[in-house]
């Protein structure tokens, strides 16, 4: 089955640093990445869609300048998240879609990057 | 807005039993439906994918989908104690968002517990 990888798996940082999650494809291209945050016993909330090479698209609510997105190859995307704080702290986790299935749309996820921001 | 909704447990099963868990979705629109499954601290594991009305089976899974009642459903057969996870229902509709992508709605998952 298709793999993705996150790196790290868990970061602690102090308040104000930024971090920066890497979201890999390790054995197909991905025409689509999404990162999704979750609070305990909360279910997933996607924060932005990113397409390789063009901009990502932001949910409502979701500040573009605190968690940027880079999206630069088939096989990769980061999530930055600037400044953080302590209410930043929560499970960070990507997803892709498989390209070479353009006729579904079957979602794999990474396995998530815990970050504490102290 | 488009709504996905589960019942969120949890739902509790013997060692052995059928767990059934149900998932209704708001847009007619929807082609297609995911069955994920995550445990406690982990990120989410796909378990099932179903495109067209009627049963699909894998192993001791059985995902249903009726389109005309908007409803997906995953049966688990001889549950067994490490089933225990909170089931996530995923849908995606055929109609592009504005990214130009097909943007999945997930429920907020049923909590299931098989007890010995």
């Amino acid at each position: 089955g298709a793999v993705v990888s996150q790196h790290p798996s868990w970061v602690i940082c102090k308040s104000g640093t930024s971090v920066k999650i890497e979201c890999r494809s390790l054995d197909f291209q991905a025409t689509t990445m999404f990162w999704y945050r979750q609070f305990p016993k909360q279910s997933l909330m996607l924060m932005a869609t990113s397409n390789e090479g063009s901009k990502a698209t932001y949910e409502q609510g979701v500040e573009k300048d605190k968690f940027l997105i880079n999206h630069a190859s088939l096989t990769l995307s980061t999530l930055t998240v600037t400044s953080a704080h302590p209410e930043d702290s929560s499970f960070y986790i990507c997803s892709a879609r498989d390209r070479g299935h353009a006729s579904t749309d079957t979602q794999y996820f990474g396995p998530g990057t815990r970050l504490t921001v102290l | 807005q488009k709504e996905v909704e589960q019942n969120s447990g949890p739902l509790s099963v013997p060692e052995g039993a059928i767990a059934s868990l149900n998932c209704t979705y708001s847009d007619r629109g929807s082609q297609s439906f995911f069955w994920y499954r995550q445990y406690s601290g982990k990120s989410p594991e796909l378990i099932m994918s179903i495109y067209s009305n009627g049963d699909k089976e894998d192993g001791r899974f059985t995902a249903q989908l009726n389109k005309a009642s908007q409803y997906v459903s995953l049966l688990i057969r001889d549950s067994q104690p490490s089933d225990s996870a909170t089931y996530l229902c995923a849908v995606t509709s055929s109609v592009l968002a504005s990214g130009g992508s097909y943007i999945p709605t997930f429920g907020r998952g049923t909590s299931l517990i098989v007890h010995p």
